[in-house]
């Protein structure tokens, strides 16, 4: 079955650094990639995905790379602000049937000024 | 637009007791999970449901009971708290589809003392 690893868990970063969050995944054959953040208190919020037949999304502040090779993806956040500072989830499809979602463990970034 | 929708936002129980979480999405969504949130666990699949009148099991069903009559209710019952069921319950929708994010509600933190 599908497994979700990170690679740290915690990432201080100096406001107006880059931030990059990775994510390590088990099955070569997980076609579907998302990333979450959740502030302290809330629920997960979804930040954004990517497809295995893309390496690579841009959104605002965000970019998601993936390297099918390597079975690894990463968040990366652009001038990091403190609003940033949560625990960021990477998760894919957990069944054949896509209908639930398997989670990383998460990364917590903390961004001080 | 509401989203997903729990109750309560907190709730304290005996051991022994039991008490049904309360969700609901008001999106028509097909697909809803529960999740349990712990220090360092990241979030577990409890139960799943892929319509109405369909569920089945995750990770960690144990002591957890679930039905969907409607397509917007998901309630989790759990039928005699224990301690270990202490965490914070976090219930998710998804729109029936390969590539579909999930969204989630606030959560519900459970103490079992």
């Amino acid at each position: 079955g599908e497994s979700v690893g990170l690679h740290l868990p915690t990432l201080s970063v100096q406001e107006g650094d880059n931030s990059i969050i990775n994510c390590a995944y088990s099955n070569s054959a997980s076609d579907y990639f998302i990333w979450y953040k959740q502030e302290s208190g809330k629920g997960p919020q979804f930040i954004i995905d990517i497809r295995s037949n893309m390496d690579k999304r841009q959104g605002q502040r965000v970019t998601v790379l993936l390297n099918k090779t390597v079975k690894h993806l990463s968040l990366q956040i652009a001038a990091t602000q403190p609003g940033d500072s949560a625990v960021y989830f990477c998760a894919l499809p957990k069944n054949s049937g896509y209908s639930t979602l398997t989670f990383g463990k998460g990364t917590m970034l903390l961004v001080s000024p | 637009n509401a989203g997903v929708t729990q109750t309560p936002k907190f709730q304290v129980l005996k051991t022994g007791q039991s008490m049904t979480l309360q969700c609901a999405q008001d999106m028509n969504h097909e697909y809803m999970s529960w999740y349990r949130q712990d220090p360092g666990m990241g979030l577990r699949l409890i139960h799943y449901s892929v319509g109405a009148g369909i569920t089945d099991q995750g990770e960690v069903p144990n002591g957890y009971n679930v039905s969907r009559s409607t397509t917007e209710d998901f309630p989790l019952r759990l039928l005699s708290a224990a301690p270990s069921q202490t965490s914070v319950y976090f219930c998710a929708s998804r729109r029936q589809g390969l590539n579909t994010e999930a969204f989630f509600g606030q959560g519900t933190r459970l103490t079992v003392v």
